[in-house]
């Protein structure tokens, strides 16, 4: 239980154009995904925290022009980087969050990640 | 510096010896988390201990906290070549909730040799 699929896994396109990424999560219901950055052999910056049917709360330094995020119902997020440059190329990661009976702790489940080229 | 450091950066061992790495942290936390990634892959969960514990495990793995020392260390035993990875921790404030979003570390990344 709890997976999380990205879509696609991987995606090359040209500098100007845009690209929508979805975080789906497949066997449960989550009401809270996250959206990460990851640059080679570096850490994951949380970029954004998506709350289903309400706005997105994004990091500091992030645009929330260029990178929209979208959660239209409890199992999928999407990311779409509008008018990509090369500095976008990155590997980006959604997470989704368990909400469990009972309280607690909620956990976090990630995705397999999707590469982003921009040439 | 930004919160959850993990060191060493890079460890080498061979198949079969303990590998230990150790991660610091700055903030009071709610919990710690450690993660596992595959090259090119997602996150996968390894474990969680709360700053109320001080040592869980779970098969091989063995982890402690120290929430006066701010650290924590991740203990795989009798290592294996397909431990091979990077490895994170990740923390979640306590000023924020038990449910609050993760920082994560630098990451280590570990090779077993077999």
């Amino acid at each position: 239980g709890a997976v999380v699929s990205q879509h696609p896994s991987w995606v090359i396109c040209k500098s100007g154009t845009s690209v929508k990424i979805e975080c789906r999560s497949l066997d449960f219901q989550a009401t809270t995904m996250f959206w990460y950055r990851q640059f080679p052999k570096q850490s994951l910056m949380l970029m954004a925290t998506s709350n289903e049917g309400s706005k997105a709360t994004y990091e500091q330094g992030v645009e929330k022009d260029k990178f929209l995020i979208n959660h239209a119902s409890l199992t999928l997020s999407t990311l779409t980087v509008t008018s990509a440059h090369p500095e976008d190329s990155s590997f980006y990661i959604c997470s989704a969050r368990v909400t469990r009976a009972g309280g607690g702790i909620n956990e976090q489940y990630f995705g397999p990640g999707t590469r982003l080229t921009v040439t | 510096s930004q919160q959850g450091e993990e060191d060493p950066q890079a460890l080498s061992i061979q198949e079969g010896e303990n590998a230990t790495m150790n991660c610091s942290y700055k903030t009071s936390i709610n919990n710690l988390q450690w993660y596992r990634q595959n090259s090119g892959r997602g996150l996968v969960h390894l474990i969680l201990i709360r700053s109320n514990e001080r040592e869980k495990h779970s098969g091989r793995l063995r982890v402690t906290l120290d929430t006066s020392k701010k650290s924590s260390s991740l203990l795989i035993t009798a290592s294996r070549a397909a431990d091979t990875a990077s490895y994170f921790c990740a923390t979640a404030r306590l000023d924020t909730g038990a449910n609050s979003k993760l920082t994560f570390g630098k990451g280590i990344t570990l090779s077993v040799r077999p």
